[in-house]
């Protein structure tokens, strides 16, 4: 069975630094893994995602994503941290010979402070 | 591209009433998915429709729930005989299964449930 870990429920950043969010996974077969955000009140939006080919993933607002099969993990970062990052990050993996259901970490939730 | 929709946003009712929830994905996609979250969780899956084909169940969708896709456009998640461990935020998201988008799933704004 698929399972996704995210070490860390609440990270805290100032305005400017480096963010880093953990993710690992388990998985029997060659992962689809997914990070996602979650504004309150709100659905969930695709940051990034990697199915195959390059390792490094690029996303939307500027965070990116490597894809380690040795260390089973798939790290979220972004170098500088804006205010407007505070939101809910959630790790996820699909079986692409399945139906692709997403498989959630708990989440983690990232402050930025001034 | 309109985006993922459900109505209603919010729902409080009562414990032991039916309530349902709509989704309408968007216009081309042919898979709709339903999750559950609870405060402090990530979502976890319900169901799968590929069109109207109802192909996976979790088994956290005890016999009170009930989903449909009828002609494969928008979907209904009715729970009956409400319980107070049913309150949570109930989402949809749709897909283009094959080519080109890759398995890209498309979250809408969710439904709160709220059972008193």
């Amino acid at each position: 069975a698929q399972s996704v870990t995210q070490l860390g429920s609440h990270v805290s950043v100032s305005e400017g630094a480096l963010v880093l969010l953990r993710c690992n996974y388990s998985s029997s077969v060659p992962p689809y893994l997914f990070w996602y955000v979650q504004y309150p009140n709100q659905g969930l939006q695709l940051l990034l995602k990697y199915t195959t080919g390059a390792t490094l993933v690029k996303g939307i607002n500027g965070f990116e994503a490597e894809f380690k099969k040795s260390e089973t993990s798939f790290h979220l970062t972004k170098p500088s941290a804006h205010m407007s990052d505070a939101a809910e990050y959630f790790c996820a993996v699909s079986d692409p010979g399945g139906y692709n259901k997403l498989i959630f970490g708990a989440g983690t939730r990232l402050a930025v402070h001034p | 591209d309109t985006g993922v929709s459900q109505d209603p946003r919010h729902k409080i009712t009562k414990r032991g009433q039916n309530v349902t929830f709509r989704c309408d994905p968007i216009s081309e996609h042919n898979r709709l998915y339903w999750y559950r979250q609870t405060l402090g969780q990530g979502p976890e899956f319900l169901t799968y429709f590929q069109n109207e084909a109802q192909l996976e169940k979790s088994r956290l969708l005890s016999d009170r729930f009930s989903a449909e896709r009828p002609k494969g456009s928008f979907s209904t998640l009715e729970i009956q005989r409400t319980e107070q461990g049913d309150s949570a935020m109930y989402l949809c998201a749709s897909s283009l299964a094959g080519q080109g988008r890759l398995y890209e799933q498309y979250f809408g704004p969710g439904t709160r449930l709220t059972v008193t």
